[in-house]
């Protein structure tokens, strides 16, 4: 069964903090991964990876993929209130939807 | 500025009562997702149409729930009879034609509450 983890399920930080989300996933014909920011409403898309070792930067945000170790990191660089939400991974597969983890909460106070 | 549009945004009902979600996805998107989503288990794919044809629709208890897309710009997400158990946010979400069709933008969401 194809099934996406994320860890940890939650994390709180300082800001000015930089975090490390992980994702892991198994799925049978992997076509890509992406990461989506669910604050208060609808998840909102971050990233898509679908090559190993080139990393997607988006200001203090990055990601890379190891389609080897199937698993993803997403980076956040000097955090603010702002980033505080649920991070969400879904993975791709040739012939279906997304199928998306439980998701990370992340909680930065000033 | 495109994006997908889901009415109602808040729905309360009664147990037993009928509900529809509409969902008019973006524009020139073919695929079109239905999920839940609840506390306890995150993100659901319900189903999923690509060109309007339904393309999976395991996660979705057949017995009261029906998605059915009548024309490209309209996907109906219906419950009958509704149960408590339904209770969760109904995001819809549509993808692009090609090789960014995996991913999805989604609607705001029905946050639906059955009592």
């Amino acid at each position: 069964e194809d099934k996406v983890v994320q860890s940890p399920l939650s994390l709180v930080v300082h800001e000015g903090d930089t975090v490390t989300l992980n994702c892991s996933y198994e799925v049978t014909n992997f076509r890509s991964l992406l990461w989506y920011k669910q604050e208060k409403k609808a998840p909102t898309f971050l990233f898509m990876l679908t090559s190993s070792g080139i990393e997607k930067k988006s200001g203090r945000l990055s990601s890379i993929l190891d389609k080897k170790e199937l698993f993803s990191i997403l980076n956040i660089t000097a955090t603010q209130t702002g980033d505080s939400a649920v991070y969400l991974c879904a993975v791709g597969d040739a012939g279906t939807a997304l199928i998306f983890g439980k998701g990370t909460t992340l909680s930065v106070s000033s | 500025d495109a994006r997908v549009t889901q009415t109602p945004r808040h729905k309360v009902t009664e147990m037993g009562q009928e509900v529809t979600m509409r969902c008019q996805p973006i524009l020139g998107h073919n695929t079109v997702f239905w999920y839940r989503q609840t506390m306890m288990q995150g993100l659901e794919l319900l189903a999923y149409f690509r060109n309007r044809a339904p393309l999976d629709d395991s996660g979705m208890p057949k017995d009261r729930f029906s998605a059915e897309m009548p024309d490209a710009t309209l996907a109906t997400l219906k419950i009958q009879p509704s149960e408590p158990r339904d209770s969760a946010v109904y995001f819809c979400a549509s993808g692009p034609r090609g090789r960014r069709r995996t991913e999805a933008f989604f609607g705001q969401g029905t946050r639906l509450t059955v009592v």
